[in-house]
Parts: C-alpha cells; sequence; structure tokens
C-alpha cells in the first residue's frame, strides 16, 4: 500500500540554524501539507501546497518558514533560524483531491531545539 | 476564525460500552474529518464526512454530521481495548479548501 514517508524521523538543531524537513508524498497525489503537533497537544495546520504553490497557510506558517517541491517527489519544510518553541513533531500529508478526500499522514520527524 | 471544540477531552470506559464523542465547530463548514492518533505514531484517517446527514461506519465506529448545528459525532459501540487512542475532529473552513482546524484531541482508555 502506498505510503507517506518522511525523513529524519529525529532532528536535533541548535536554536538559530536552518533546518529542512523531507517528505514523500504519495505518488499520484497532487495536495500536500506541512502539519505540527506539540508534544500532548493538537494538531496544527501550518500550509497547504498545490499546482506547485501554496494554497492556504496559517498564521504559524510566517517568514520563517518556506515549503517547496524541488522534483517531482520530495515535498520539503524549511524552517529558518529556528526557536526553542519550534521544538515538535511535523507531519507531512498529502491528498488526491484535496479537502475532498481523506488525507494520509507520514510518520512524522520530531524536531528538537536546543 | 473557527473554533473547534471535542469533548469530553478524556475519556476512560470499560470494555463492551457505548459512549460518544462530540464535536462542535464555530462556523459554517460541510467538510470534517476524524483521525485516531495512537502514542507516538501518527495520524489514521476515519472518516471523511462531506455532507449535512453524512453517516459513516467502520466496524464499532460511526461518523456523523450535522452542519446545521455544527456538530460531529463519533459513537463507539462495544468498545474494545484496540479502540484506545486519542481521536482528533477536523474541519476544513468553508471558503477556504485546504485550511484544516482540529480540535484538541479526545484521549479514550478502555479498560479490559
Amino acid at each position: 500500500e502506498p505510503e507517506v514517508t518522511q525523513t529524519p524521523s529525529h532532528q536535533v538543531t541548535q536554536m538559530g540554524q536552518e533546518v529542512i524537513l523531507r517528505c514523500v508524498p504519495i505518488s499520484n497525489h497532487l495536495y500536500f501539507y506541512w502539519y505540527r503537533q506539540i508534544l500532548g497537544q493538537k494538531v496544527e495546520f501550518l500550509v497547504s501546497f498545490y499546482n506547485n504553490e501554496i494554497s492556504e497557510k496559517s498564521e504559524i506558517f510566517d517568514d520563517q518558514f518556506s515549503v517547496e517541491r524541488p522534483d517531482g517527489s520530495n515535498f520539503t519544510l524549511k524552517i529558518r533560524s529556528t526557536k526553542l518553541e519550534d521544538s515538535a513533531m511535523y507531519f507531512c500529508a498529502s491528498s488526491g483531491q484535496g479537502a475532498y478526500d481523506e488525507q494520509y499522514f507520514g510518520p512524522g520527524t520530531r524536531l528538537t531545539v536546543t | 476564525e473557527l473554533k473547534v471544540e471535542q469533548n469530553p477531552l478524556f475519556l476512560s470506559m470499560q470494555e463492551g460500552k457505548n459512549y460518544t464523542i462530540y464535536c462542535n465547530y464555530s462556523t459554517t463548514s460541510d467538510r470534517l474529518y476524524w483521525y485516531r492518533q495512537d502514542p507516538g505514531k501518527s495520524l489514521e484517517s476515519l472518516f471523511v464526512l462531506l455532507s449535512n446527514g453524512a453517516v459513516k461506519q467502520e466496524g464499532r465506529l460511526m461518523a456523523s454530521l450535522d452542519t446545521k448545528a455544527r456538530l460531529s459525532t463519533l459513537h463507539i459501540t462495544a468498545a474494545v481495548h484496540d479502540l484506545s487512542a486519542t481521536y482528533f475532529c477536523a474541519v476544513v473552513l468553508m471558503n477556504r479548501d485546504d485550511k484544516i482546524i482540529f480540535g484538541k484531541g479526545t484521549r479514550l482508555h478502555i479498560l479490559p
């Protein structure tokens, strides 16, 4: 069964450093998403991406964040100048038909900022 | 701004019992998801509800959507221990097709 994959599974970085989280969505999906979940808390929408551009973003997704689909398979989230409060689990998801269809979530990347 | 409220936030119940988790949301929407999350794991899609009156069932779980009341329910029938998990509802903002707001989750603990 096709699945969304994410790398790395755990990333430790120092405050102020840049990180890139990588995702490989399901191959025939067209809609891509990033979410984050601070430990034990609710899932927060960050950004959605369709047709090679951002379709929606939340208030959390400020200039510190960017997304890219550099090739036909990868979907990346870049966090510039990380802060302690960026520590969270970051989930990538993909969907075949956007918000009319179920989203398939990857296993997540745990980001720890020290 | 859309607010999504789930209740209860924590539920401990005996195997074999029935219970309902409620998801209320504050503004108009006609699309709602239910997800399951096991501890330390990712989210698993359970149901996608796309219209008023939608009802979907999978095993011991049944979800419904009342867009007029801005309410969705997730009903558990004859609970079994394997259903212990955190359940999230998530609502799509009307006219903001790709912006999805999650509730805080209901942590369900089913006692054997």
